[in-house]
C-alpha cells in the first residue's frame, strides 16, 4: 500500500545515454513534483505537474522531460545524460495544486560514469 | 540559492537529550514545514507553521515562527535513537500556478543510544 512509488530505485549509466525514472501515487492527488537531490543534499524542486497540465518548471535543461499520462503518474526523461545528472531524484504528490503538505516517494539515486 | 538554511549542519547528542534546529529564510512566506528524511529514504512531512502562527506543537516536537526574524526553529524533546535522520525546513510560498516548496540544505542529527 505504498503511497508513492518510483522506480528504479538505483540506476547507473554512461554519459550520454537516455533514462527515465517511473513515479505513480495512489493516494488520488491532483498534483504531482519532481526534485532533485545533490551531493550536498540540496533540495530543489524541477517540475510540477497538475491534472497532467505542466504548472511549475524551475529552469530545468531541455534534456529532461516530464510526462504525465494520467494525475497518478509523472515519469522523467533525460536525453544525453551529462556527469552533473547524478543525483537523486525525488518524486513527490500533493492533493492539489494548492495544498501545503507534499508526499514524497523514497527516490531514484541515478549515477552517470 | 537556497531560500531556508539549517543551523546547525550537523548535531549528535546523547538519548533523552533536546535537539534543537534552527532555519533562516530570505523571502515572505505562507507557511513553513519541516520534514524528516531518514538515510536513504524520502522526506516525511512533520509539522507546518503558518505565518501568522508563533508556536506549534505535535507530540515531541515544537517549532518556532519568527516572521521579522525570517527565522524557525524545531525542537524534538526527550530525543531517541530513532529521531536519528536529516532534518529539512521548507518554506512555501504561494504563485498563480501553485504552491512551491524551497528546502534549506538541512540538519543531520545523530542520536546516540
Amino acid at each position: 500500500d505504498t503511497a508513492v512509488s518510483q522506480t528504479p530505485k538505483y540506476l547507473v549509466t554512461q554519459m550520454g545515454n537516455d533514462k527515465s525514472i517511473k513515479c505513480e501515487q495512489n493516494l488520488g492527488h491532483d498534483t504531482m513534483y519532481w526534485y532533485k537531490q545533490d551531493s550536498k543534499k540540496f533540495l530543489k524542486i524541477m517540475f510540477s505537474y497538475n491534472n497532467k497540465e505542466l504548472i511549475i518548471n524551475e529552469t530545468v535543461p531541455n534534456r529532461f522531460s516530464p510526462k504525465s499520462p494520467d494525475k497518478a503518474h509523472l515519469n522523467l526523461h533525460i536525453n544525453s545524460l551529462e556527469l552533473g545528472d547524478s543525483a537523486v531524484y525525488f518524486c513527490a504528490s500533493s492533493q492539489q495544486r494548492y495544498t501545503d503538505t507534499q508526499y514524497f516517494g523514497p527516490g531514484t539515486r541515478l549515477t552517470v560514469l | 540559492s537556497q531560500q531556508g538554511e539549517e543551523d546547525p549542519q550537523a548535531l549528535s547528542i546523547q538519548e533523552g537529550e533536546n535537539a534543537t534546529m534552527n532555519c533562516s529564510y530570505k523571502t515572505s512566506i505562507n507557511n513553513l514545514q519541516w520534514y524528516r528524511q531518514n538515510s536513504g529514504r524520502g522526506l516525511v512531512h512533520l509539522i507546518l507553521i503558518r505565518s501568522n502562527e508563533r508556536e506549534k506543537h505535535s507530540g515531541r516536537l515544537r517549532v518556532t515562527l519568527d516572521t521579522s526574524k525570517k527565522s524557525s526553529s524545531l525542537l524534538i524533546t526527550a530525543s531517541r535513537a530513532a529521531d536519528t535522520a536529516s532534518y529539512f525546513c521548507a518554506t512555501v510560498s504561494w504563485y498563480n500556478a501553485g504552491n512551491m516548496l524551497t528546502f534549506g540544505g538541512g540538519t543531520r542529527l545523530m542520536v546516540k543510544p
